[in-house]
């Protein structure tokens, strides 16, 4: 079964810092693999995703993700962070079949909880 | 484009009552639509998934019974909590796919914040 892993629960940087979020996953085939965001006490907000092609993917707010198959990693990058980004961060990946037939399901991570310091 | 209403965002009830929360995909038609539960401080739990037109499945564990979900049509999922009690008070999130091109992509609501007392 899929399973993805968030090493990070809670990670602190300070207003202008590089930011890197790591996320990696349990899977055979190539994954659909997505990162989204939740502010408190809302839903979910995509930031970005990879199904194929580049693996180096770019998403909203000037995120960016990189798909490692060798590390079987997705680790999400923001070369600056703005306080609006305080937020808590899930990496999710879709559950396909062997086939690569998707069953539409997502496996979330446990999330890493985003501080951002003045 | 690709969004998804859920209303209310919040309700509080009495034990022994039944809550019903809606889910609206507003731009698109959903054909598959997935309800989700989440503890404070903890990741999404998926109770069950629903297609337009059919029964829902529901995940390992969850209560059938409990947990009433409605497809009733390509733009609308509701869920029943039915006789609620604390122990359902939870924060729950639907979300929904099947934007042409994106039927990978789930779309969420904002979520609804229930309350039993």
């Amino acid at each position: 079964a899929q399973s993805v892993t968030q090493p990070d629960i809670h990670i602190t940087v300070s207003e202008g810092a590089s930011l890197e979020l790591r996320c990696n996953y349990s899977y055979g085939a190539t994954p659909y693999l997505f990162w989204y965001v939740q502010s408190p006490g809302q839903g979910l907000q995509l930031l970005l995703k990879y199904f194929s092609g580049d693996t180096l993917v770019q998403g909203i707010k000037g995120f960016e993700a990189e798909f490692k198959r060798s590390q079987s990693s997705f680790n999400l990058r923001k070369p600056s962070v703005h306080w609006s980004d305080a937020a808590e961060y899930f990496c999710a990946v879709v559950t396909t079949n062997a086939g690569g037939t998707s069953y539409g399901k997502l496996t979330f991570g446990q999330g890493t909880i985003l501080t951002v310091h003045p | 484009g690709a969004v998804v209403s859920q209303h209310p965002s919040r309700v509080i009830c009495k034990s022994g009552t039944s809550v019903k929360i809606e889910c609206r995909s507003l731009d698109f038609q959903a054909t598959t639509m997935f309800w989700y539960r989440q503890f404070p401080k903890q990741s999404l739990m998926l109770m069950a998934t629903s297609n337009e037109g059919s029964k829902a499945t529901y995940e390992q564990g969850v209560e059938k019974d409990k947990f009433l979900i409605n497809h009733a049509s390509l733009t609308l999922s509701t869920l029943t909590v039915t006789s609620a009690h604390p122990e359902d008070s939870s924060f729950y999130i639907c979300s929904a796919s099947g934007v042409p091109g994106a039927k990978n992509i789930q779309y969420f609501g904002a979520g609804t914040r229930l309350s039993v007392l």
